[in-house]
């Protein structure tokens, strides 16, 4: 079946600098979707990216859908304390199974 | 209204316990879900109904039986359950593929 990976696990990382997390998926993609948890709560969309090679920016946070739709990044420019959280990619496959398979998650802790 | 209620938002249950848990929404969504996410774990898909017909059941165990009343209700029945199963367990609905919109989950533990 679908395997979504994600890297890193966990990142620990001073207020002000960037951070990146990693989305692979073992198959080809119809779309991508990016969701933060914060802690104790639930996943909350961010984006949703659809079209190969697409990059979508929102404020600091910049997202990108690799050529093959297999692979998407999420970048976090000068991290802030409110970024703490769990982000997680969801992948929809492309063989029509309306259902997200979810990345393992990476978890973002920011330092003040 | 852009929200899905779930309730209760705590439930401790014993094994030979048979409970229900109940979610919302009225964004006019047609696909509703059901997750289980133990700690520091991805949401797992447990079922998804489509215009109030289950369309997809991940192998769930039967002691889990979810019901769709309306294109507004899901409901996840539960009975018999084990340890194992306590889990935040969440509930999302959406407008075809695009953005899920979850719910805050009921917080499950199993005695």
């Amino acid at each position: 079946g679908q395997q979504v990976m994600q890297i890193p696990q966990y990142q620990h990382v001073q207020e002000g600098e960037d951070f990146t997390t990693y989305c692979n998926s073992s198959t080809t993609l119809s779309n991508i979707q990016w969701y933060k948890q914060r802690p104790g709560g639930h996943p909350v969309f961010l984006i949703q990216l659809v079209k190969s090679g697409e990059v979508k920016k929102q404020k600091r946070l910049t997202f990108q859908f690799g050529e093959a739709k297999k692979n998407s990044s999420l970048h976090i420019t000068a991290t802030q304390t409110t970024d703490v959280g769990t982000y997680f990619c969801a992948g929809l496959s492309n063989t029509g199974r309306r259902a997200l398979t979810f990345g393992s998650g990476t978890r973002l802790q920011v330092q003040p | 209204d852009t929200e899905v209620t779930q309730t209760p938002k705590h439930l401790v249950m014993g094994m030979t316990n048979k409970k229900s848990l109940k979610c919302e929404q009225h964004m006019g969504h047609r696909a509703m879900y059901w997750y289980k996410q133990k700690a520091k774990k991805p949401p797992e898909l447990m079922f998804v109904y489509s215009y109030e017909k289950l369309s997809i059941n991940e192998s769930v165990p039967s002691r889990f039986s979810p019901e769709c009343p309306n294109s507004s209700l899901l409901n996840l029945h539960l009975h018999a359950l084990q340890p194992e199963d306590s889990a935040l367990y969440l509930c999302a609905s959406s407008q075809e593929a695009n953005e899920q919109f979850f719910g805050p989950g009921t917080r499950l533990t199993v005695l």
